[in-house]
């Protein structure tokens, strides 16, 4: 079966220190991932995907993810935590059983505090 | 560009009842996905749908369906409402070629008394 796992409820981190928000996932093929951040009361919102070629991806507000396919994670990362960065994180792989189409599995989301 | 925006916000309703929610996507994208969201399950597919087909379904009872119109709008329609349909349902519509890049609304925040 397919699926995204997130291990850590909860992530706190100190301002100013590097964050890392944990993923591994199983899909058959080759995974399409992302991350999606979620604030109270909003939608979801695009930080970053990977498709394929380089294992180190650039997102928004500065976060980046590295793609391991020898131990099929994807970590969201930043070197520098922010209080604004404080949110609920989803990681998501594309469902390679749907034909293509437009069908995310999402992980249980991680929510990620940073305090000053 | 407008972003996604989903119809009501807020809805309140009884067991029993159906409820109609409404998506329309960013102009251009012609994909539209529903999600359900609950602290219990977390984030679930309910449907895709692209030029007024339904391409993709989720495990949900018959009870969910959607439609979508020839301007890729598209709704969703729950029928016999229960307690357990309370969630936040989101939307998301896909930038065409951009490997199931999706861009969601903030959602429709519906409560089953």
């Amino acid at each position: 079966a397919q699926s995204v796992a997130q291990p850590e409820d909860q992530v706190n981190v100190a301002e100013g220190n590097p964050l890392t928000v944990k993923c591994t996932y199983s899909v058959s093929g080759n995974p399409y991932l992302f991350w999606y951040v979620q604030y109270p009361n909003r939608g979801l919102q695009f930080l970053l995907k990977y498709i394929t070629g380089d294992n180190l991806v650039k997102g928004s507000y500065g976060f980046e993810a590295e793609f391991n396919k020898s131990q099929t994670s994807f970590h969201l990362k930043k070197p520098s935590a922010l209080v604004s960065d404080s949110a609920l994180y989803f990681c998501a792989v594309r469902d390679a059983l749907s034909g293509g189409y437009n069908k995310l599995i999402f992980g249980a989301g991680t929510r990620l505090a940073v305090h000053p | 560009k407008a972003g996604v925006t989903q119809t009501p916000r807020y809805l309140i309703k009884t067991r029993g009842q159906q409820v109609t929610l409404s998506c329309s996507p960013i102009s251009g994208h012609r994909s539209v996905s529903w999600y359900q969201q609950t602290p219990g399950q977390g984030l679930q597919f309910l449907f895709e749908y692209f030029s007024e087909t339904q391409r993709n379904k989720g495990n949900f009872p018959g009870r969910f369906s959607g439609r979508q119109f020839s301007n890729s709008r598209s709704e969703m329609n729950v029928s016999t409402l229960e307690l357990g349909d309370s969630a936040l349902y989101l939307c998301a519509s896909t930038i065409p070629g951009s490997y199931n890049e999706q861009f969601f609304g903030p959602g429709t925040r519906l409560t089953v008394l």
